[in-house]
C-alpha cells in the first residue's frame, strides 16, 4: 500500500496523559499536513511541513501540541497533558508541491483520539 | 471571520435532481481551490479542482468567481451514491496553508 498511513488508528487515554501519533506520507510527497476534525466540522488546520521545515502552525494550537518531521519523511504529532477537548480525529495528509500551486492532498484514514 | 465558509445543510434532494453548493472565501490572495468529498467516517478525497475558467467532470461542474470571492459546485442528475459531505477548500496565498470549510452535507433520496 503506497498511500498515507497513520498509527495508531484509535487511541483511548486518560486526561493528563501524553499521546503521540505517527504519519507516513506518500514517499515522493514533500508536503505534510496535520488536521483535526470533530463531528459535524470540517478538518481544522493544525500545522504543515515542507520537507523537514515546519512552515506554519495554527494559532489555535496550544503549547501542548508539537509536531516534527525530522528527516522530511514521516511525522509525529504529540499532545501533552491531554484534555477532554482534545478528543477528535487527527488527520494527516501529504501532497506534492510544484510550481507555486497547491497539489492534491492525499489523506490517511486518521487517528481517533478519545480522552476520558 | 472564517477563511472558507459554506452552508452546512443538509441538502435533501430527490434522485435525478440538480443541486448547487456555494462557498465563499475571505483571503483575496488565495490561488488554489478545490472541492473534496467526505463519506461518513472516512477521510476526505479530492473531487475536483476549481479553475477560473470553470471546469466540468461528468455530472459535476465547478466555478470560481474571483470578483465575488465564491466557489460553486453543481451536481446534475443526482445519484444515491452522491450522498456525502462536500468540503470547500482554499489555500492561503503565499504561505499555501490549505483551509477547509465546514462541509455541506448532501443526502440524495430515492
Amino acid at each position: 500500500d503506497t498511500g498515507v498511513s497513520q498509527d495508531p488508528r484509535h487511541k483511548i487515554t486518560k486526561r493528563g496523559q501524553n499521546v503521540t501519533f505517527r504519519c507516513d506520507p506518500i514517499s515522493e510527497h514533500n508536503r505534510l499536513y496535520w488536521y483535526r476534525q470533530t463531528l459535524g466540522q470540517g478538518p481544522e488546520f493544525l500545522t504543515y511541513f515542507q520537507n523537514e521545515a515546519q512552515l506554519e502552525k495554527s494559532r489555535l494550537l496550544s503549547d501542548r501540541f508539537s509536531a516534527e518531521r525530522p528527516k522530511g519523511s514521516f511525522s509525529t504529532l504529540e499532545i501533552q497533558r491531554t484534555e477532554q477537548g482534545d478528543s477528535a480525529m487527527y488527520l494527516c495528509a501529504s501532497s506534492l508541491r510544484g510550481g507555486g500551486i497547491v497539489g492534491e492532498l492525499f489523506f490517511g484514514e486518521g487517528s481517533r483520539l478519545t480522552v476520558l | 471571520r472564517k477563511e472558507v465558509e459554506q452552508d452546512p445543510g443538509p441538502f435533501n434532494v430527490p434522485e435525478g435532481a440538480t443541486v448547487a453548493f456555494n462557498c465563499t472565501y475571505s483571503n483575496s490572495a488565495s490561488q488554489s481551490f478545490f472541492w473534496y468529498r467526505q463519506d461518513c467516517r472516512k477521510e476526505p478525497k479530492l473531487l475536483m479542482s476549481v479553475y477560473s475558467s470553470g471546469n466540468e467532470d461528468g455530472r459535476f461542474t465547478a466555478q470560481l468567481n474571483r470578483a465575488s470571492q465564491y466557489i460553486s459546485l453543481l451536481i446534475r442528475d443526482s445519484k444515491l451514491s452522491d450522498s456525502a459531505t462536500y468540503l470547500c477548500v482554499g489555500d492561503s496565498g503565499g504561505y499555501q496553508k490549505v483551509t477547509f470549510g465546514i462541509g455541506t452535507k448532501l443526502q440524495v433520496i430515492p
